[in-house]
């Protein structure tokens, strides 16, 4: 199973929207409703802030926003605020009870 | 709530073998609707998950590192365990141990992680 493949890094100004990508195969994010997404700050634990594609835990802002087309998820924060600059990764089951992430993205707040 | 903890030796020299133990507070493992799981990350790297078990003791490995992965429960103390053997220094990483639901998939508690560095 290989890394799903997400942009190193992605920016943007306080108060803008950003979209974060994650590009798998038809065996991992085409044929899994099962993507999460994790900010993960340096140094802490990561946090689950999107699950089952769409679903957001409770106590995750609705800033935070997940949605999928074919093989690509992506993970929508609007309305950026300075404490969402983190690592961004993305997981999807891989079949056999695999779990496969993807390589990360460095949120940057400009 | 839930708390995660990973515990075990920060040097392991190559060749050996890495044991972590990942104790449970807050709730416990017997239940059917979580599994237990390893997720590591090399410096400057990403997430890899590693593999999780059941409370059972069915366990679920990254087919990259199953030849050398061996994890194992202990429900009376509410801890599991991770063994990595002939470990390189390209096992350096931050071991964390995570509770992923067995309907959801989603990883939705976490321990603090563990640094284990692999050298002589």
């Amino acid at each position: 199973q290989s890394a799903l493949t997400q942009p190193p890094s992605a920016s943007g100004s306080p108060g803008q929207s950003v979209t974060i990508s994650c590009t798998g195969t038809s065996s991992d994010i085409g044929g899994s409703d099962f993507v999460s997404w994790y900010q993960h700050h340096p140094g802490k634990a990561p946090k689950l802030m999107i699950y089952e594609i769409t679903r957001r835990p409770s106590g995750v802002p609705d800033r935070f926003s997940g949605s999928k087309s074919g093989n690509t998820a992506s993970l929508t924060v609007s309305g950026l605020q300075a404490e969402d600059e983190a690592d961004y990764y993305c997981s999807s089951d891989a079949g056999s009870n695999n779990l496969v992430f993807g390589g990360g993205t460095k949120l940057t707040v400009l | 709530q839930l708390q995660l903890q990973e515990s075990g030796p920060g040097l392991v020299k190559p060749s050996e073998t890495l044991s972590l133990t990942c104790t449970v507070s807050g709730g416990s493992m017997s239940t059917t609707s979580y599994y237990w799981g390893w997720i590591r990350q090399p410096p400057g790297k990403g997430l890899e998950w590693i593999g999780n078990i059941y409370y059972s003791g069915s366990t679920y490995y990254n087919p990259s590192l199953k030849s050398r992965v061996t994890m194992s429960v202990d429900t009376s103390k509410n801890q599991f365990s991770l063994k990595l053997s002939s470990v390189t220094a390209a096992d350096t990483a931050v071991y964390y141990c995570a509770r992923r639901g067995v309907t959801t998939s989603k990883l939705d508690y976490w321990g603090q992680g563990s640094l284990v560095t692999v050298s002589s």
